[in-house]
Order: structure tokens, then sequence, then C-alpha cells
């Protein structure tokens, strides 16, 4: 089992819609979470942390459940500029505080 | 220009060749990181160094090396090319989130390579 997963998608969203992704970590030794956006053949870059009490940021919304292990981000009223794919990542203890990614979720908002 | 420049940005090259992808950065970042994206993979670490002379395997480090001469310089080598070695690379520096004690890092615009 990976240690962080994610569904892959793609979702197709109309422009407006409101869309939810989560991300399943499986080490509950996991201490810090992110969530990054990677535009299609570029670099990721981060969009958010995501911290224990949620947090929002714009439109954008993180989440976290601890007795479920997941993280969520909640993307309301969709742009077509919101079309990416969204990497998971998550630190784990002993990890050496290094990040492990998600294999990300494809979202593209259609017009 | 880019904060974190890799060189080269795409290269094809054939099995058993000697290959090496440099990274550069102007942060002044004392981290640096190698990645590789495959699909349906994600990102996934090769090495890490956290100073000069610093070198730290990561998850996937078998069949590389890297050499960290200097700050601002981190290269990646593949010594002898192999077919699933083809991938995305990406280079990355990282400063520590005061809030979160993470890792908080930017990458490079990625080296495409091909090995054939």
């Amino acid at each position: 089992r990976k240690e962080v997963e994610q569904d892959p998608g793609p979702f197709n969203v109309p422009e407006g819609a409101t869309v939810a992704f989560n991300c399943t970590y499986s080490n509950s030794a996991s201490q810090s979470f992110f969530w990054y956006r990677q535009d299609c053949r570029k670099e990721p870059k981060l969009l958010m942390s995501v911290y224990s009490s949620g947090n929002e940021d714009g439109r954008f919304t993180a989440q976290l459940n601890r007795a479920s292990q997941y993280i969520s981000l909640l993307i309301r009223d969709s742009k077509l500029s919101d079309s990416a794919t969204y990497l998971c990542a998550v630190i784990i203890i002993g990890s050496a505080r290094q990040l492990t990614f998600g294999s990300g979720t494809q979202l593209t908002v259609l017009p | 220009d880019a904060d974190v420049t890799q060189t080269p940005r795409n290269r094809i090259t054939k099995t058993g060749k000697r290959i090496m992808l440099e990274c550069s950065q102007t942060k002044g970042h004392d981290r640096m990181y190698w990645y590789r994206q495959d699909p349906g993979l994600g990102l996934r670490l090769i090495y890490y160094s956290f100073d000069v002379k610093d070198i730290n395997k990561g998850e996937i480090s078998d069949g590389y090396s890297v050499s960290r001469q200097a700050q601002a310089k981190f290269s990646l080598s593949l010594e002898s090319a192999i077919p699933n070695q083809t991938a995305l690379y990406f280079c990355a520096t990282s400063v520590q989130d005061r809030a979160t004690g993470a890792n908080v890092l930017t990458f490079g615009a990625g080296s495409r390579l091909t090995v054939l």
C-alpha cells in the first residue's frame, strides 16, 4: 500500500462548480500536510499548508481528519485557471522531515 | 531569472551513457533535493543535501549519484543510464516553515530525460 494515496481522476467539472479531493495517508505518525499544484509540463508549486483546525485561502479550503487519516482540498466557484494536477504531500515522523507525495489528482474545469 | 535553474531541460540519450543533470539556485537555501516524477507514481525523492558536502539517500537512490560542491549547486548523475530511468527530474530547494517545521519546497522547471 502506498503511504500517500490520491484518486487520480480526472475530475471534469463545469466552471463555477465546487469540487473536493481527498488524500489518504497510511502512517498515523504523519505530522505535516500540504497541497501542491502542478500545471501541465510545469513544476509543482505550493498551494497551501494544511493545519489541524482547517484553513482557508480564498476559494480554497483545506481540512485534516486525523481519525480517518486523510486531508481534503475544496475548491469553490471553480475557474478555468484551476485546471491542473493537485498533489498532496505529507511529512512522516522518522523520514528526516522529507515530503512524501501522492501521485496527484487531475482537475479540468470546463467552460 | 528563475530561482532554481535546471539544465538541460530535455535530453535524449542511449542506454549505458553517463548523464549529468545540473541544478543551481539563487535563493540562498541550504537544503537541496532531486526528485523524479513518473506517471501514476508521483514525485519520489532520489537524494537530498542539507549543506555543502552533506549527502543523504532518498527513497530511490540506486543507479544515481549526486554532488554538492557549493551551496548553490547540486548535480545528479546517472553513471550508466537505463531505459527505466526515463522520467521527469526535478531539483528543489527548501526553507523550513516556521509554523510547522516542515520543509517548504521550491522546484526547478524540470529536466525531461529519455533513455533509449
